[in-house]
């Protein structure tokens, strides 16, 4: 079947410590999305790309690091740097020739213990 | 910079009644307008996406309509069941494909 893996589905930090959140598409989408979602609020997006070996920061980029080696996947490391990285984690992609529809993996619950 | 709106917070509804809410924005500078719907411990799915004024959609019980010269659209769904039960989302995208996000609405079908 077609979709979005993430992995894991929760993931336990300690302090100080860096953590890489797995996204995986076999929909052949060219741009792949990180957004973060905290209680109250809507998604935000990290960081995002377009096509293989290119990124660009979102809006709250800070503390995350990402990489786009394949057209499949595009892991988010969430650094020490991160203030306050206990949050739920959603990877998106798009087709660019679509209608803008992103679909959605099913997110990973951070938390820092 | 796009800002959305959407209102109420939360929303408790009888099952079989009709209700809708409302994502506001303030500019229409954008690509297109979507509605997800986002069920627990589930992934957001899509439901609509518009990009003229007037725009009106349709499946099945949910419908949404745009209104770009005023700022907003709305979801109704009529006859609320159970499995309506879920957080409704609002986004703008750009030409680059961008979304900015509400917060959502949470609606909560009582039986």
């Amino acid at each position: 079947d077609g979709g979005i893996t993430q992995s894991p589905k929760y993931l336990f930090r300690k302090e100080g410590q860096n953590v890489t959140l797995s996204c995986e598409q076999n929909l052949n989408h060219d741009a792949m999305y990180w957004y973060r979602q905290d209680p109250g609020q809507g998604l935000r997006l990290i960081y995002y790309s377009q096509i293989v070996n290119d990124f660009q920061k979102g809006d709250i980029a800070e503390g995350y690091s990402v990489s786009r080696e394949k057209k499949e996947s595009f892991p988010l490391t969430v650094t020490s740097a991160q203030k306050n990285p206990t949050a739920f984690y959603l990877c998106a992609s798009i087709g660019l020739a679509a209608n803008n529809e992103q679909f959605f993996g099913p997110g990973t619950r951070l938390t820092v213990l | 910079i796009l800002n959305v709106e959407q209102s109420p917070q939360s929303l408790h509804v009888q099952e079989g009644d009709s209700t809708n809410f409302t994502c506001s924005f303030p500019s229409s500078n954008f690509y297109a307008l979507h509605w997800y719907r986002w069920e627990t411990a589930k992934s957001p799915e899509a439901l609509f996406v518009m990009t003229l004024n007037g725009d009106e959609k349709k499946k099945g019980r949910i419908s949404a309509t745009l209104n770009t010269k005023e700022g907003y659209s709305y979801l109704y769904i009529k006859g609320s069941q159970p499995e309506d039960s879920a957080t409704y989302l609002c986004a703008l995208s750009d030409s680059n494909y961008q979304l900015i996000w509400g917060a959502g609405t949470k609606l909560i079908i009582k039986p």
